[in-house]
This record gives structure tokens, sequence and C-alpha cells, in this order.
């Protein structure tokens, strides 16, 4: 069964403190890996999609990486505003439009 | 430029009644999806159009869901009749034609049933 794993679920990091969200899946042939940020209240709002192993996306103080099994959200130098919800989403091989997402990574930055 | 545009943003109802939730995509936009977030099963995809028409329904729950899209400016997803289990966050999010799978999602609308 396709899978995507989030972790951690949860995470708090004090403004400065850069760290790495893991997103882990089980498909049969990806076709992207999106990831998403949540804010409470809202919709999720687009931030990267890659497409193979060895891509690396930037922006501002994000960086998403990929291998054959996961994806790596790098946040240096994270500031409050950073706080949200990180949904990681993975579209396989044979679907045109169908994304499987993880739960998760709720991160704080406390000032 | 507008964004996924969702209306009611809040919606609070009794046990048996019928609820809509209504869509605009972003214009230009020819694929339209619905989704259903919670807290145990996360965000989950109801039902997916292209060009105003239904291709994937496989993930709307029950017969007491339906989704229309009259035009290419709107939508709709009904629950007849509504029940507490339905009580979650529904996102609408439409996708362009440029070949990639960047969906933008909607503020969402907020079901609580009572």
């Amino acid at each position: 069964e396709d899978q995507v794993t989030q972790s951690p679920e949860a995470l708090r990091l004090q403004e400065g403190e850069s760290s790495s969200l893991n997103c882990s899946y089980t498909v049969s042939g990806l076709r992207g890996l999106f990831w998403y940020r949540q804010d409470p209240g809202k919709g999720p709002e687009f931030l990267f999609t890659l497409y193979s192993a060895g891509e690396e996306k930037e922006k501002e103080r994000l960086k998403a990486t990929l291998t054959k099994k996961e994806s790596f959200l790098h946040i240096t130098a994270p500031k409050p505003e950073d706080s949200a919800t990180y949904l990681c989403a993975v579209q396989e091989g044979d679907s045109s439009y169908k994304l499987i997402f993880g739960s998760g990574t709720r991160l704080l930055v406390r000032p | 430029d507008a964004g996924v545009i969702q209306s009611p943003r809040h919606e609070v109802t009794e046990m048996g009644q019928e609820v809509t939730l209504r869509c605009k995509p972003i214009s230009g936009h020819n694929s339209l999806f619905w989704y259903r977030q919670t807290m145990m099963r996360g965000l989950e995809l109801l039902i997916y159009f292209n060009n105003n028409v239904p291709i994937d329904d496989s993930g709307m729950p029950e017969d007491r869901f339906s989704a229309k899209m009259p035009n290419a400016s709107f939508s709709t997803l009904k629950i007849q009749p509504s029940e507490p289990r339905d009580s979650a966050v529904y996102f609408c999010a439409s996708r362009g034609l440029a070949g990639n799978n960047e969906q933008f999602f909607g503020p969402g609308t907020r079901l609580t049933v009572l």
C-alpha cells in the first residue's frame, strides 16, 4: 500500500535554530513530491515540487531535497513566522492527478 | 490575482440537514479537486473534475455526498443528509494546464454537524 510518513509529528525550535523535517514514501514509481505549508484555519499553500532523486529547491529559509526513498525540508535560521504545519504529498507514476498526503509536521519557532 | 474562493467559511448544521459547499476555482484552471481534512485521516481526495467532468469520485464516502461542476468557474459539494461524522474541513483546490500537478487550495469550509 502506498504510504507517506512524516517525522517528527511536532517540532519546537528556537529562532535561528536550523533543523530538518522528513518525508519518507513508498509508492510504485514517483512522479512528483510536493511540499505544502498550512497555517491554522487556512488551506495548504504550495511550496515546492521535486521530480527526481538529487533534485533540490530553495525558497527563502527553506530548502527541499529528494532521494529515492525520502525528502527533507531543511529550515535554516527559522523565524517565528515559519511556524506552521508542513505537509508532504506524493504523486505516483501512473496517476496524473492523485496526491497522497502525509499527516504533517507541526513546527513552532519560538522567539 | 484571486485564489480559490470557497463559501461558506464556517457551517454549523444539525444532523439530517442538507449542506452545500461552494467553490470558485482560479480563473483559467481546468482541474478542480474536493478534499476533506480531519485529525484522524488527514487530507483525503473526495472527487476530481477535469474540464468540468467528474473523472474520479472514488473518494466520495457515501451516496450522501454528491458534487457538481456546471461550468468552469463553479463547483458544489452537497451532503444530504448530513451526519456528525461528516464534521471536517472541506477544501477545494484547482490546477492549471501547465502539465505539472501543482494544486492550489482554497481557505476551506469548516463543517460542524451537531
